[in-house]
């Protein structure tokens, strides 16, 4: 398995700011992956971060809203931009080991007021 | 594209009742398969998974069967204890390492003693 963290473990926001999230991982990994998960929700996948190259992302999601950056290996960071009460949600990130299997970090609790 | 339909809670059991999650998935490809919970006020654990028909993941007197026939990966435990109260989420994944999980939207199981 892999540690995983991520910093702030949660915040409160007023709208049109902007928030970093940043996740570390204590080995080295090609791929990692944001998530959001809104309250009473499940889990809905954001991008896909992969070192060296543009992230890739999914449906409903755009890079202007949710800049990734992915400077290294073991580190990543999601940026909230501009944002509404509507982005209040839990974020996470994951990391995939051997196996295909995903390890996940203890999420960013973020609030927009 | 993908998609993962479970049970909707909350689900209620008095301790050492038999537990069903039922999932069912639609996917291309073969997929691989997950259970993922969530302890309260805890991150997102792996709890088992299959990767390829007919496979049993199991963990903690947890079970699950890759059905293919039926696109089913059921969750089961024999005999639930209070500790087992979380929510499950039922997760699939196709394609390589650049593909992201899809989750089902998670079944709270309460657990009376």
């Amino acid at each position: 398995s892999a540690v995983i963290s991520q910093k702030p473990s949660r915040d409160i926001c007023q709208r049109g700011t902007s928030l970093t999230i940043q996740c570390q991982v204590d080995s080295q990994v090609t791929m990692m992956f944001w998530y959001r998960q809104q309250p009473g929700q499940s889990l809905t996948l954001i991008a896909t971060a992969n070192q060296g190259s543009e992230a890739t992302y999914e449906s409903g999601f755009v890079i202007d809203k949710f800049p990734i950056s992915r400077p290294n290996l073991t580190f990543s960071t999601l940026t909230v931009s501009n944002m509404s009460p509507e982005d209040s949600s839990i974020y996470l990130c994951s990391v995939e080991l051997a196996g295909e299997t995903q390890y996940f970090g203890p999420g960013t609790r973020l609030l927009v007021l | 594209g993908n998609s993962v339909t479970q049970m909707e809670g909350p689900v209620t059991l008095s301790e050492e009742a038999f537990l069903t999650i039922n999932c069912t998935y639609t996917a291309t490809g073969y997929p691989s398969l997950f259970w993922y919970v969530q302890y309260p006020g805890e991150g997102l654990q792996l709890l088992l998974k299959a990767t390829k028909a007919d496979d049993k993941g199991s963990n903690k007197g947890f079970e699950a069967t890759y059905r293919k026939e039926t696109t089913s990966f059921h969750l089961e435990k024999g005999s639930v204890q209070v500790s087992d109260s979380a929510v499950y989420f039922c997760a699939l994944k196709t394609g390589g390492g650049a593909d992201g999980l899809t989750f089902g939207k998670g079944t709270h199981l309460i657990i009376q003693p």
